[in-house]
């Protein structure tokens, strides 16, 4: 079946980076777009972008540009987010989407916290 | 600008029924939208996708007392049957042009 396995919590201080892992299984990973989602505690779901997984094309939503990067690696079927110089809004659940259009299925979720 | 407005909560009784509506801005009223479950402590799942016409298809293993219908600009999430494990917030979720949209989400309580 299906599966996004991400990368487990981190716990960060104020200005490093962190690096979570999306691992797909249960499809031709290049086939569909990987969204990325965060949710910032008590808060709702806000679509950060996505990334073409065929191209390696990112896309970038409002307010998610400069700190934030998507890459993909395809021979192990991982898309990855990237964020540099993390404050403590940055913490929050991040989860991977797999979908162009309509959400078809979601990673279990990375809390990442950022506190000194 | 293509927003979807959802009413922050909703409450309804065990057993009864129950529909959330998630409104799509002017405009953008002959869009998709695809409804989401997240239970408390848990990720987000996929349920429905609602078409315009009203015509929707869920995913599996999503219980026949959740159905989807449409009405001019809005879209909706019918839960008949309540029960005490559909407690839970309900996004709906759009696309455009190189967009996803979510609604600020439903928080449904089950008496």
């Amino acid at each position: 079946q299906v599966q996004l396995v991400q990368s487990g919590s981190e716990l960060k201080k104020p200005g490093a980076s962190v690096k979570v892992s999306c691992k797909a299984s249960g499809y031709t990973f290049t086939s569909y777009t990987m969204n990325w989602v965060r949710q910032a505690p008590g808060q709702g779901l806000e679509w950060m972008g996505w990334i073409n997984t065929n191209t390696g094309n990112p896309t970038y939503a409002q307010g998610f540009t400069g700190r934030f990067v998507f890459s993909v690696d395809t021979s192990v079927s991982t898309a990855y987010l990237q964020i540099r110089s993390l404050t403590p809004e940055d913490t929050a659940i991040y989860y991977c989407a797999r979908g162009i259009n309509d959400i078809l299925s979601w990673g279990q979720g990375t809390l990442v916290t950022v506190s000194s | 600008q293509l927003v979807l407005t959802q009413s922050p909560s909703a409450s309804a009784s065990l057993g009864a029924s129950v529909k959330l509506t998630c409104t799509l801005s002017t405009g953008h009223t002959t869009y998709a939208i695809a409804w989401h479950q997240q239970q408390p402590e848990k990720g987000p799942r996929s349920f429905i996708k609602v078409n315009s016409d009203g015509s929707h298809y869920k995913w599996d293993g999503i219980p026949d007392r959740f159905s989807g219908s449409s009405s001019g600009a809005e879209r909706y999430l019918t839960i008949s049957s309540l029960q005490s494990e559909d407690e839970a917030d309900y996004y709906c979720q759009t696309w455009g042009t190189g967009i996803q949209v979510f609604g600020g989400g439903t928080k449904l309580t089950v008496l």
